[in-house]
């Protein structure tokens, strides 16, 4: 049970590049988010999906785009990557048990440079 | 939208202290969490708080769930070096749309040897 993974570790991208940021989890989870951590502006959501197929916005989507094709992945992508986008990205993924206790788990998230 | 005020930004305290910190909202919330993230790692739960009124320990950890459900608090006692860290509030709005986790900006947490 390897929990929420993310890949890559670290990216550095030049601006107008593109790419995506893998995450997977095995806990067989419905609800998965993204999230991105800038200095002293905690976690703000990017994305987050409810189950396979479905996603939402989250406070900052911009200049991202999601897809939940299997219970498993949440890839991120960044279509056109700006310096605005430098930041550290954490996937976490939670049960949705209606009523009952609600935990959620990150993943060791992804460092991304924009220049 | 909904938002959680964490307050102080930072502290720095010797060891053996005892450690407040709190978290507001604008509006009720319906669940309660409080994580640690240490660096270059993910956040890592600490206490969930389910109830108004809740008080939850975990170790030297105790968070409670205000009554009015627009806050809540961590205390922890006998604070020691390996307490050092972000400790993140982050809860479940009462009109939560399936997922939408907000989190406070962070308490950052040093403790002298």
């Amino acid at each position: 049970n390897a929990g929420v993974t993310q890949t890559p570790k670290f990216q550095v991208l030049k601006t107008g590049q593109s790419m995506t940021l893998q995450c997977a989890q095995d806990m067989n989870h419905e609800y998965m988010s993204w999230y991105r951590q800038d200095p002293g502006m905690g976690l703000r959501l990017i994305h987050y999906s409810v189950g396979a197929g479905i996603t939402d916005q989250g406070e900052v989507p911009n200049g991202y785009n999601v897809s939940r094709s299997t219970t498993e992945d949440f890839p991120l992508r960044l279509l056109s990557a700006a310096p605005s986008q430098t930041s550290v990205y954490f996937c976490a993924s939670r049960s949705g048990l209606a009523g009952g206790p609600e935990t959620q788990y990150f993943g060791p998230g992804t460092r991304l440079l924009v220049l | 939208g909904q938002q959680l005020n964490q307050s102080p930004q930072s502290m720095f305290i010797q060891e053996g202290e005892d450690v407040s910190m709190n978290c507001t909202s604008s509006s009720i919330f319906n669940t309660w969490l409080w994580y640690k993230q240490e660096p270059g790692e993910g956040p890592v739960l600490l206490i969930a708080l389910y109830k108004a009124g809740e008080l939850t320990s975990n170790g030297r950890l105790t968070a409670q769930f205000g009554i009015t459900r627009k806050d809540s608090f961590l205390n922890i006692s006998a604070s020691i070096p390996s307490d050092v860290g972000i400790y993140f509030c982050a809860g479940y709005g009462i009109y939560n749309q399936g997922g939408k986790l907000i989190f406070g900006q962070g308490t950052e947490l040093s403790v002298k040897p």
